[in-house]
């Protein structure tokens, strides 16, 4: 049974910090992986897709992404208070079913 | 503008009823989703559908049912043997493998279900 695990918070930073956000995943061959953010009573958005070991970049957000270590993390700059959201990750499924694994998600405060 | 229009917003199921929610894209995706997300719970996959006229069973299918009889359209109805329906549905829809690589999926906006 494939795995994507994330810490369920609350994590809490003040504005203008970097927030850092942790998931692993349990399946070695997993190729690409997705960082959603989700507002309460929302539905997710797709904020990072990173398909590659090492760092990705966007605007405050860059993704890393470590195979041997089966983590891919997501940092933010200069939080925001709107930057408050849980945030999901996701990895593929087993196959080629373009399924994907979710974790559970972490809740992220950002506090002015 | 592309996207994925899940409607109605809001919906209230009677006992014994048998209700559709409608899930529609105009993204050219061949692939469509159904979730299921319970208050601070994660995303449950009830039903998924890879081409058209073709569906498979998610984790939770058992009181649900879906049609793909076209490409863009991939509507959900929750039937009356699901005997707690009340929870935020979620439609998504993906490419699915680009270079050989699963894509992403991409949200509606949701529909929340709840029994009067």
């Amino acid at each position: 049974q494939k795995e994507v695990e994330q810490n369920s918070g609350p994590l809490s930073v003040p504005e203008g910090a970097i927030a850092s956000l942790n998931c692993t995943y349990s399946d070695r061959g997993s190729q690409s992986f997705f960082w959603y953010r989700q507002y309460s009573g929302k539905s997710p958005e797709l904020i990072m897709s990173i398909y590659s070991n090492g760092d990705k970049e966007d605007g405050r957000f860059t993704a890393q992404l470590n195979k041997a270590s089966q983590y891919v993390s997501l940092l933010i700059r200069d939080s925001q208070p709107s930057d408050s959201a849980t945030y999901l990750c996701a990895a593929p499924g087993a196959g080629n079913n373009r399924k994907l694994i979710w974790g559970l998600g972490t809740s992220l405060a950002v506090n002015p | 503008d592309g996207g994925i229009t899940q409607s109605p917003k809001y919906l209230f199921r009677k006992e014994g009823q048998n209700v559709t929610l409608s899930c529609e894209q105009n993204l050219n995706h061949d692939a469509m989703y159904w979730y299921r997300q319970d208050p601070g719970q994660g995303l449950r996959l009830i039903y998924y559908s890879q081409i058209v006229n073709d569906f498979q069973k998610g984790d939770i299918a058992e009181g649900y049912s879906v049609s793909r009889e076209k490409k863009e359209s991939f509507p959900l109805t929750v039937t009356s043997a699901q005997k707690n329906p009340t929870a935020f549905y979620l439609c998504a829809s993906s490419i699915g493998r680009g270079g050989g690589t699963t894509q992403p999926q991409h949200f509606g906006d949701g529909t929340r279900l709840s029994i009067l």
